[in-house]
């Protein structure tokens, strides 16, 4: 079946400007997470949805950084007045729902701030 | 405050030799662990994991070692193959009020087998 599907892959943006990157879960999963990976480091955790709620929100480095999840399924990361410390790879992953079960990711998405 | 350290960027190895990577924890909340691999460009794809109340799980050529005591996590990959070329991070699951499930990752190792 279809894994989770990161949109875009790549995304170059000036300073500044807003951005919108998206995740498309695995069917039925209803736990989501977005993580971020800069240069040279681990993947550090930005937001936990359950279902459409977000009860884990601890991770977003700054008021500029929000996202929703519309449906139990499509979620959507907004950054907005994007700096250049904001490059990094976003990365999607989903579960069904169990604890103590792997994450799935996507592919990602390359954020490059110029 | 890095809860799972994963001390050594990088490791080489022989084909046919064994890979070790290593992972500490400082959080005795933490009771799943899990292994992933990443290659360049691609979302990293879970490998295996280790609950708490176990010492050692095994899936072919991967075993993964838990030593609670130390808080330290070990991965084995027995033989190594160039295939197995990849970044390797180490994640644990805190026991939570909240039980969100998130994974608190390491930096990682960059593992490189030579032909």
């Amino acid at each position: 079946g279809a894994g989770v599907s990161q949109s875009p892959s790549n995304k170059v943006t000036e300073k500044g400007k807003d951005v919108e990157l998206r995740c498309d879960p695995i069917s039925g999963h209803t736990a989501l997470y977005w993580y971020r990976q800069s240069l040279g480091q681990g993947l550090e955790f930005l937001i936990y949805f359950q279902g459409n709620s977000a009860p884990d929100k601890s991770g977003l480095p700054s008021d500029r950084f929000s996202a929703e999840r519309t449906g139990g399924s499509v979620s959507t990361l907004t950054i907005q007045r994007t700096q250049q410390e904001d490059s990094a790879v976003y990365l999607c992953a989903t579960r069904e729902g169990t604890y103590n079960s792997p994450l799935h990711f996507g592919n990602g998405t390359r954020l490059t701030v110029t | 405050d890095q809860q799972v350290k994963q001390n050594s960027p990088s490791l080489s190895v022989q084909e046919g030799r064994i890979s070790i990577l290593n992972c500490d924890y400082t959080n005795s909340m933490f009771d799943y662990f899990l292994w992933y691999k990443k290659y360049p460009a691609e979302g990293p794809t879970f490998l295996i994991s280790i609950s708490s109340i176990k010492d050692k799980n095994e899936d072919g050529r991967f075993t993964v070692f838990l030593n609670k005591s130390a808080k330290h996590l070990s991965l084995h990959i027995v033989p190594s193959q160039p295939g197995d070329s990849a970044v390797y991070f180490c994640a644990a699951s805190p026991i939570s009020s909240s039980n969100t499930g998130k994974l608190i990752f390491g930096q990682g190792t960059t593992l490189q087998v030579k032909p």
